[in-house]
């Protein structure tokens, strides 16, 4: 079975652009939540799709959207850069079982400049 | 709000000893779920070990368990005959019964194995 796959792996913008991150689920899983971590600290939740719809999000401005497509492929969209944006991005999918636990991808190192 | 605490910055173990590494959470609910993740410097976190809280018995997977002291709310994780392959950081996660989305992680425990 293929793994969660993301790309960019590394990303380098400058503040106040916009970003598009990508994000492969793994195969049989129908939901996907994306994670944003800072150097040294955990993951942070940003917010959760299944079936296409969001189904939870964390304390993240509305500059931060995403989109889940039929095949539970996945993407985070990140409007207005900011330098605290500069993060490590996750993605994690998961079936929609409450017990069981994510599957993650290798992560977007995003840098804001 | 949930919140969970790894209060070990850091740890480190001598290669084939035990180490165990501790996690606390806050919750008013009473069905959770827990998790241990690993992520070694290559990035790409991985899931450990799970343990539903209304099971008394305490998970196990290989040379991985933990202790899990519900009214406590600590959920520690003993890492058995530690390998040089443990070498990373390791994170306890928490996730309420009913949302089987968002889950709330600690900051994490640097785990170093001295060969």
């Amino acid at each position: 079975e293929t793994g969660v796959t993301q790309s960019p792996t590394h990303l380098i913008k400058t503040r106040g652009q916009q970003v598009t991150l990508r994000c492969s689920s793994q195969s049989g899983h129908n939901t996907v939540s994306w994670y944003q971590q800072a150097l040294g600290q955990g993951p942070q939740f940003i917010f959760q799709y299944y079936r296409e719809e969001e189904n939870g999000r964390g304390n993240f401005p509305p500059r931060f959207s995403g989109l889940q497509f039929p095949n539970y492929s996945s993407e985070l969209n990140v409007n207005a850069l900011e330098l605290d944006d500069s993060a490590l991005y996750l993605c994690a999918s998961s079936l929609a079982v409450l017990n069981y636990g994510y599957t993650f991808g290798s992560g977007t190192r995003l840098t804001v400049v | 709000a949930q919140t969970v605490t790894q209060s070990q910055p850091e740890m480190s173990v001598q290669e084939a000893e035990t180490v165990t590494l501790s996690c606390t959470y806050d919750t008013s609910e009473s069905d959770y779920y827990l998790f241990w993740y690993k992520q070694p410097p290559s990035r790409q976190m991985i899931l450990v070990i799970r343990q539903e809280a209304y099971k008394q018995q305490n998970a196990t997977e290989n040379r991985f368990s933990v202790n899990f002291q519900k009214a406590a709310k600590s959920f520690s994780l003993k890492i058995s005959d530690s390998q040089l392959g443990d070498a990373a950081m390791y994170f306890c996660a928490y996730r309420r019964g009913t949302n089987a989305g968002k889950s709330t992680f600690g900051d994490g425990t640097t785990l170093t194995v001295k060969p």
